[in-house]
């Protein structure tokens, strides 16, 4: 089966805290990609990042950074020093390797308070 | 470009009716799919298709017709409008050669009464 659970529904923090938002994943592909969008206020869906299976290098861009773990099946996500911009819903997702069907998981609602 | 584009942005149903939501993407991708968001539920795929001619089922496409005449056009209908249906759905295309990277259009929000 493919799915994805994000535990973290709502999570709250003052702004220039760190946070990480937790994404574990299942599949039975062995190639697979993962990814994370940022879907603020208005609604848009924005991508962020996306991750092969094969590359477990951890990515840093500015202050967001992502720590994929395949022993663990985790792709999490960590905002540093957040600001209230960051305040969005937050969806990890994975693709396998046939079809075209993505499988997200049900997002975490970011709040930055400042 | 004007990437993916989905046309109305809000819609007020009456059960029963049946309608139209517009997708077109200008990218020339080939791959094209259509998503509902529901609260706590996340995105759930209704249909996709990998080119023209070419459509098959997602997770939930129970209610919902799709066709893709043309590499750019997606549209998705619905038959007969129930309450369940009321949602935001969201269209998204890709290009073949990277399949796995989609680009979403705004939304179209969904009320059916």
């Amino acid at each position: 089966a493919q799915k994805v659970t994000q535990a973290q529904t709502e999570i709250s923090v003052v702004e220039k805290e760190d946070v990480t938002l937790d994404c574990v994943y299942e599949t039975r592909d062995t190639t697979y990609y993962l990814f994370w969008y940022k879907q603020p206020p208005s609604g848009e869906l924005v991508f962020l990042i996306r991750r092969n299976s094969f590359d477990e290098q951890n990515e840093i861009s500015g202050r967001y950074s992502w720590n994929f773990q395949k022993s663990t099946s985790s792709f999490n996500f960590t905002i540093t020093a957040s600001q209230v911009v960051d305040s969005a819903v937050y969806f990890c997702a994975l693709r396998g390797n046939t079809g075209n069907q993505f499988y997200f998981g049900t997002g975490t609602s970011l709040t930055v308070i400042p | 470009n004007a990437g993916v584009t989905q046309t109305p942005k809000f819609q007020v149903l009456k059960t029963g009716q049946s309608m139209t939501l517009q997708c077109a993407q200008d990218m020339n991708h080939e791959y094209m799919s259509w998503y509902r968001q529901d609260p706590g539920m996340g995105l759930r795929l209704i249909h996709y298709s990998v080119g023209a001619g070419i459509t098959d089922q997602g997770e939930v496409p129970n209610g919902y017709n799709v066709s893709r005449s043309t590499t750019e056009d997606f549209p998705l209908r619905l038959l007969s409008a129930a309450p369940s249906q009321t949602s935001v759905y969201f269209c998204a295309s890709s290009h073949g050669n990277r399949p796995e990277t989609q680009y979403f259009g705004p939304g179209t929000r969904l009320l059916v009464l």
